[in-house]
């Protein structure tokens, strides 16, 4: 059972778009994690968000927690093809820290 | 090696038959994780090793999957009777702590397994 579902599912973008993707949970978590996956490998971490509220930007991307920690959203400024991948956040709950809830993944597809 | 190493990288079998999955993860990462990730979906829990014991293995589908890691280090997924709903990526990864706050999951490339 996926219990973060992300929006939207799929996204086809223009080079130089911006784009927001989004992760809901009716679960409070005690932190965050978004990674990013390419056809054929494994997730690669992006960042980790632990406190409600907080922003953190990397380059062109911007990850927001929400207040009550139960959402949360990743911003891409300009996409470049370079972005493209599957997009997944991950979710840890306070007393079992080992073990992340995945959510459904966003799919994105930046082209020239 | 500098990563996490999964074998086979694909395997291919017949249902009934039984499989192993091997994970060498990087050196001195204590944690270790198996994970399965279905088509079009993000990567489902399947069981955490702290050291050579299994510390939480609530991910398990059922008694045809288990897996060990008797040194601490490298690990194997083992699934009887495998069925076609066991077609999957099985994605391993270590880390140095737990995962979310205190520690980043280190994914090695997956063993893509095939039921038919």
């Amino acid at each position: 059972t996926q219990l973060l579902e992300q929006s939207p599912q799929f996204l086809s973008i223009q080079e130089g778009e911006n784009l927001t993707v989004y992760c809901n949970s009716s679960s409070v978590f005690s932190s965050l994690q978004w990674y990013r996956q390419e056809p054929g490998e494994g997730p690669v971490l992006l960042v980790t968000v632990v406190t409600g509220g907080e922003v953190k930007k990397l380059k062109r991307l911007t990850f927001q927690f929400g207040d009550a920690r139960k959402d949360s959203s990743l911003h891409i400024t300009a996409a470049q093809p370079g972005d493209t991948g599957l997009y997944l956040c991950a979710g840890a709950h306070t007393g079992t820290a080992s073990k992340l809830t995945f959510g459904t993944g966003t799919r994105l597809q930046v082209t020239l | 090696g500098a990563g996490v190493s999964q074998t086979p990288s694909n395997k291919v079998t017949e249902k009934g038959k039984y499989v192993e999955l091997r994970c060498d993860p990087i050196s001195g990462h204590t944690a270790l994780y198996w994970y399965r990730q279905s088509l079009g979906q993000g990567p489902e829990f399947l069981i955490y090793f702290q050291g050579t014991g299994a510390a939480d293995d609530s991910g398990l589908p059922n008694d045809r999957f288990f897996a060990v890691r008797p040194e601490g280090s490298v690990s194997t997924l083992k699934i009887q009777r495998t069925e076609r709903g066991d077609s999957a990526v099985y994605l391993c990864a270590s880390s140095s702590g737990l995962a979310g706050a205190t520690g980043e999951l280190f994914f090695g490339e997956g063993s893509r397994l095939t039921v038919l």
